[in-house]
């Protein structure tokens, strides 16, 4: 399977303790996107990384969140001190470069987070 | 920021009925992009329009891009049951990344 492979697909956790998802993309795309998204809601971004460069990151990734792709291949994110509105579908998407910036984004099955 | 909203936010049809999907940017889009998530699955990537007025046809789904270039909509005709799932359409945010409309949920009883 040559698409984009998450893990784990599922981790439980208590409420404080620290956590890491890791992140396989397609392996000639140079984009790596990371998602959140909850029950009824759209995929929410994160942040994005070109290669090894982590160019962009939301608001929304607070400052226990945080994320490297040290070789510009696989990417991990960590979760420090965990709360339960981290609970939620973490989803991972590589891209290529394409027409006018923007190309298709491929979307791994995801890791959901449960805190307890 | 900009934002993408969706409406409706559900839908549920008879198989064989029509079904559209509509999405609104409060800012002009340099192009849109549309999702497939079955339940329990991860987005897919459908389509993407660029140009102001475009439409794209992919069998039984239609995809238009607004002159403004601050809407769209897809359509599909003659629902199957394997339409079922969330539809999302995604503009660009100030990088490459997407911002996600809250998606439609389309039901197709037979």
């Amino acid at each position: 399977d040559t698409g984009v492979s998450q893990n784990p697909r599922h981790k439980i956790t208590k409420r404080g303790q620290n956590v890491t998802f890791r992140c396989d993309p397609i392996s000639e795309h140079n984009r790596l996107y990371w998602y959140r998204q909850t029950l009824g809601q759209g995929p929410e971004f994160l942040t994005y990384f070109q290669n090894e460069a982590q160019l962009e990151k939301s608001r929304l990734l607070s400052d226990r969140f945080s994320a490297e792709r040290p070789k510009g291949s696989f990417s991990t994110l960590e979760i420090q001190r965990t709360e339960q509105g981290d609970s939620a579908m973490y989803l991972c998407a590589s891209s290529s470069d394409g027409l006018a910036g923007l190309s298709e984004q491929f979307f791994g099955p995801g890791t959901r987070l449960t805190v307890l | 920021g900009q934002q993408v909203m969706q409406i409706p936010q559900y839908q549920h049809v008879q198989e064989g009925e029509d079904f559209t999907t509509y999405c609104n940017s409060s800012t002009t889009l340099s192009n849109i992009q549309w999702y497939k998530q079955r339940p329990g699955g991860h987005p897919v990537f459908l389509i993407q329009l660029v140009k102001s007025g475009e439409v794209k046809k992919q069998k039984r789904l239609t995809f238009q891009f607004g002159e403004a270039k601050k809407n769209s909509s897809l359509h599909i005709t003659a629902t199957q049951t394997t339409d079922v799932g969330t539809y999302f359409c995604a503009g660009p945010n100030s990088g490459y990344a997407l911002n996600f409309g809250k998606g439609t949920s389309l039901l197709v009883t037979p």
